[in-house]
């Protein structure tokens, strides 16, 4: 079925740097969300966007949704521990009502 | 993802036996969704429901699998005859009657052993 590949698959990071990830796919979707998700908890979500070319910010985070529509980045910056997590993307496809396409994630850790 | 409760937390069965996940949505929200995780992997849509309806089911296996979300109560997902390959940690999200999915939230999951 259909995938999103996220890159990288995991980064260790020192804190106070700055973390980019991205998500790619084959096909084009209308909605790309970025989820965080704690061990042994939910995703959370954290940022959303609609339009192509457009770019959000949530306080430290900051995504983009690809002019082609079929990739999405975010951005974080001045990264501190509580950061630490699995980050997914996700991708809601055209015509579909609401099911959500996750990308594989980026597992993040940070240290001291 | 405050207000959508899942139960039970853990959940260990044998092969064989039956696994029921209950998901209780946000007050006021009447559509569920089910997702699944394998562990080190994203979550996979299973089925989507509104009250006593069955919308989406596209991602559910054709077999020993059911989706409830009846009038009254929680909404269930059912796996019968459970086999080692159906251990993953189960999440079911809600959201509005706007059913805008940005507004959805996911409960904490079912993490379901079968041994």
């Amino acid at each position: 079925g259909q995938q999103l590949n996220q890159s990288p698959q995991s980064m260790f990071i020192q804190e106070g740097e700055d973390v980019s990830m991205n998500c790619t796919s084959s096909s084009i979707f209308n909605t790309w969300l970025w989820y965080k998700q704690d061990p042994g908890e939910g995703p959370v979500l954290l940022i959303a966007l609609y339009k192509a070319g457009e770019l959000t910010s949530n306080g430290r985070l900051t995504a983009q949704f690809g002019i082609t529509r079929k990739d999405s980045f975010l951005n974080i910056s001045a990264s501190i521990p509580s950061d630490v997590g699995i980050y997914f993307c996700a991708g809601q496809l055209t015509g579909t009502a609401s099911k959500l396409t996750f990308g594989t994630g980026t597992r993040l850790q940070v240290t001291l | 993802n405050a207000g959508v409760m899942q139960n039970p937390r853990h959940l260990v069965r044998r092969r064989g036996q039956e696994a029921r996940l209950r998901c209780s949505p946000v007050k006021g929200h009447s559509h569920v969704y089910w997702y699944r995780q394998l562990p080190e992997e994203g979550l996979k849509f299973m089925v989507y429901l509104q009250k006593e309806n069955i919308i989406d089911e596209s991602g559910m296996p054709k077999e020993r699998f059911s989706a409830e979300f009846p009038k009254e109560g929680p909404s269930i997902l059912r796996i019968q005859q459970v086999v080692r390959g159906d251990s993953a940690a189960y999440f079911c999200a809600s959201s509005p009657p706007s059913n805008v999915f940005t507004e959805a939230f996911f409960g904490q999951g079912t993490r379901l052993t079968v041994v």
